[in-house]
C-alpha cells in the first residue's frame, strides 16, 4: 500500500515463509532495476538487479520479477530468516539517468 | 578501499552553522552520488559526479548546498547556514562504468552521515 508520512508499508512473516515485496515503478522507459536492503543504521545494500530485456532473475534465495506491461517489480525471498528483517527499496533508471528510488517496504520476520 | 567510507558518522550543528560531510568512493569507481534520506523514507538524490566533474545536479538545492570531488581527495558535501529541515542521513554511493551496459550500474552505498540540526 501507499506510505504516508512516517509509516512504511510493512510485511510481517514467520521464519521459513516465502516473502514477496512489491514495487510499482514510474518510468516505462526505465531499462535497469535494482532491489536494495537497508538494515537499521546502515546504508542500502545491493540484493539483485535486472535489465528490462529480462522478466525474471534468480539469486541465492531471492528472485526478482519484472512485469513491464503494468510497470511492476517484485522481490521474492525464499525461506525468510530473521536476518532478512529490514526495509527494502526498489530503484529504476534509464541509460545515464539518475537512479530513482521507490518508497520502502519494511519486512518483519518473526522466529 | 573496497567500501565506500563516509565521515563523520554523526554531525550536530546549530541552525545557521555550516556542515561538511566527506565521502571516499571505492577505488576505481568513477561515479559518486549523494542522497538525502529523511526519517528512513525515500532517498532524495542530490548530486552526482563522474570523476571530478558534475554529472547530474538536478536534485541539489542551489542556495546552500555545494559539493566537490577533487583528484586525490575525498568528495565533500557542504551545507552553508544549516536549517532544521536539513536534519537527515546523507548517503554517498559510488559506481563504476559498465562497458556492456554503456552506463553505470549498481551503486555501492556508504554507511551514511547523520546530520542533526538543532
Amino acid at each position: 500500500g501507499e506510505s504516508v508520512g512516517l509509516h512504511l508499508p510493512t510485511l510481517s512473516v514467520q521464519e521459513g515463509d516465502n516473502s514477496i515485496i512489491n514495487c510499482a515503478y514510474s518510468n516505462s522507459a526505465s531499462d535497469y532495476f535494482i532491489w536494495y536492503k537497508q538494515e537499521s543504521g546502515k546504508g542500502p545494500q545491493f540484493i539483485i538487479d535486472i535489465r528490462s530485456n529480462m522478466d525474471k532473475r534468480q539469486g541465492q534465495r531471492v528472485t526478482v520479477l519484472l512485469n513491464k506491461t503494468v510497470k511492476h517489480l517484485s522481490l521474492q525471498i525464499a525461506a525468510t530468516q530473521p536476518g532478512d528483517s529490514a526495509v527494502y527499496f526498489c530503484a529504476e533508471k534509464k541509460g545515464y539517468s539518475t537512479l530513482t528510488f521507490g518508497k520502502g517496504t519494511m519486512l518483519l520476520v518473526s522466529p | 578501499g573496497e567500501e565506500v567510507a563516509q565521515t563523520p558518522k554523526h554531525l550536530v550543528r546549530g541552525e545557521g552553522q555550516k556542515a561538511k560531510l566527506y565521502c571516499a568512493p571505492i577505488k576505481g569507481h568513477s561515479y559518486v552520488f549523494w542522497y538525502q534520506q529523511v526519517l528512513k523514507n525515500e532517498f532524495k538524490f542530490l548530486i552526482s559526479f563522474q570523476n571530478e566533474n558534475v554529472f547530474d545536479e538536478t536534485g541539489m538545492p542551489k542556495e546552500r548546498f555545494s559539493a566537490k570531488c577533487l583528484p586525490n581527495s575525498p568528495c565533500s558535501l557542504e551545507i552553508q547556514a544549516t536549517k532544521l529541515e536539513d536534519s537527515a542521513v546523507y548517503f554517498c554511493a559510488s559506481s563504476q562504468w559498465s562497458r556492456r551496459a554503456s552506463s553505470y550500474n549498481e551503486q555501492f552505498f556508504g554507511p551514511g552521515t547523520r546530520l542533526t540540526v538543532l
